[in-house]
């Protein structure tokens, strides 16, 4: 079993709120992402991150950010959430040679009324 | 158009037949291929990789064909737990973005 964990697994908010959603990996990959995923949807990269202190986005635009202070540690937050980015978010991670082996956390399915 | 594109089914196939699907992708620079399975409201996880030679693991075959520029997947003797969206994956390599995914492929094993 991967050992990369999601939290909140579930999350409703109110229109304009703050959120941070919490994406920790125990396997010491220095690869990590972010991916949306909407029912019935490919997954959509919107961040990635190659190490410590690397951020880039990711081929679908996002109004969300992250940050890579620690090598586990993946969060990524929402300023003023909208009904808009009501989705599924997956984290993944995978070792920095074997980049298309990729291990993903359960997922956030964030609802914003 | 897109870059790796799947049958998104649904295929119904009755329990104990063969089942084989494809996926095209359309950038010549990639590199590494993969198959992934998605269950219902779940993450995805690492089927298995595909190589130009072809490789089997168990019941499932996967294939590539870069002069076609396809991959496949075959799976014998399918079981009810086989029932999963199949999911077309591949890496370009460099180290720069993530995996592209396709939509994936609805497979439904009836008893």
């Amino acid at each position: 079993e991967a050992d990369i964990y999601q939290t909140p697994r579930y999350l409703v908010i109110g229109t304009g709120k703050k959120i941070t959603l919490e994406c920790s990996q125990t396997m010491g990959h220095d690869k990590m992402y972010w991916y949306q995923q909407d029912p019935g949807m490919e997954l959509h990269l919107i961040h990635y991150s190659y190490g410590v202190n690397s951020t880039e986005k990711g081929d679908l635009s996002s109004e969300s950010t992250v940050s890579r202070i620690r090598t586990e540690h993946f969060p990524l937050t929402l300023e003023s959430a909208r009904p808009s980015h009501t989705s599924q978010y997956l984290c993944a991670s995978s070792e920095y040679q074997i980049e298309g082996k990729a291990f993903f956390g359960q997922g956030t399915r964030l609802t914003v009324v | 158009r897109k870059e790796v594109e799947q049958d998104p089914g649904p295929f119904n196939v009755p329990e104990g037949a063969t089942v084989a699907f494809n996926c095209t992708y359309s950038n010549s620079a990639s590199q590494s291929f993969f198959w992934y399975r998605q269950d219902c409201r779940k993450e995805p996880k690492l089927l298995m990789s595909v190589y130009s030679s072809g490789n089997e693991d168990g019941r499932f075959t996967a294939q590539l064909n870069r002069a076609s520029q396809y991959i496949s997947l075959l799976i014998r003797d399918s079981k009810l737990s086989d029932s999963a969206t199949y999911l077309c994956v591949w890496y370009s390599g460099g180290g720069a973005d993530g995996l592209t995914f396709g939509k994936g492929t609805h497979l439904i094993i009836q008893p």
